[in-house]
């Protein structure tokens, strides 16, 4: 399968407990995406990397969270101290941007429930 | 602020009849819009995506309608099948911009 990959695709952890989430990208695509989403409610974008750099993080993203790509490949995103409201699907996509132009591939996603 | 604004929550289609969603936007930077279905317990998926530059664009059994003026866009699915059955969101993105910007889904049931 060439397709985005996450793992895990499930996560039960107790209040204040750190989590990490890895992303696996369409191979060459250099453009990788984080997004939440809650029960019920479209995606909500958390943040992107192109290649290794981080070049934009929403206001969702908050000191808890912290994202990587190193070398420009996998992405990890970490929860610090999690919270019940941290329960969501993250979801990651990749794409490939030419010409200004994209298309967002979304991963299965990892479901985190914080008990 | 809800940026894209989708409509119905819930939609129920008979076989074989067509399912109309509408999603309506205020940012006029806003120049690109695909439509996602997503499972349950799946990630979305690429349905079919138009540019302002056109007015219509078919796929298959889908049809993105877009209305610049009105800033509104809509998917129709034709001859609706019980494998449709999935709840579709509409996103929006700005060509300057990265992130999509989502609608909150309509969860589609097409009976047998």
């Amino acid at each position: 399968d060439t397709g985005v990959s996450q793992n895990p695709r499930h996560k039960i952890t107790k209040r204040g407990q750190n989590v990490t989430f890895r992303c696996d990208p369409i191979s060459e695509h250099n453009r990788l995406y984080w997004y939440r989403q809650t029960l019920g409610q479209g995606p909500e974008f958390l943040t992107y990397f192109q290649n290794e750099a981080q070049l934009e993080k929403s206001r969702l993203l908050s000191d808890r969270f912290s994202a990587e790509r190193p070398k420009g490949s996998f992405s990890t995103l970490e929860i610090q101290r999690t919270e019940q409201g941290d329960s969501a699907m993250y979801l990651c996509a990749s794409s490939l941007i030419r010409l200004n132009q994209e298309t967002q591939y979304f991963g299965p996603g990892t479901r985190l429930l914080v008990l | 602020q809800q940026q894209v604004k989708q409509s119905p929550q819930s939609l129920i289609v008979q076989k074989g009849g067509i399912s109309i969603i509408n999603c309506a936007y205020e940012n006029t930077a806003f120049d690109y819009f695909p439509w996602y279905q997503q499972f349950p317990g799946k990630g979305p998926a690429l349905l079919i995506a138009i540019r302002p530059d056109v007015s219509e664009k078919k796929e298959g059994r889908f049809t993105i309608s877009f209305n610049k003026s009105a800033k509104q866009f809509s998917l129709h699915i034709m001859d609706s099948q019980p494998g449709d059955s999935a709840t579709y969101f509409c996103a929006a993105k700005e060509t300057s911009g990265s992130r999509l910007t989502f609608g909150e889904g309509t969860q589609l049931t097409v009976n047998p």
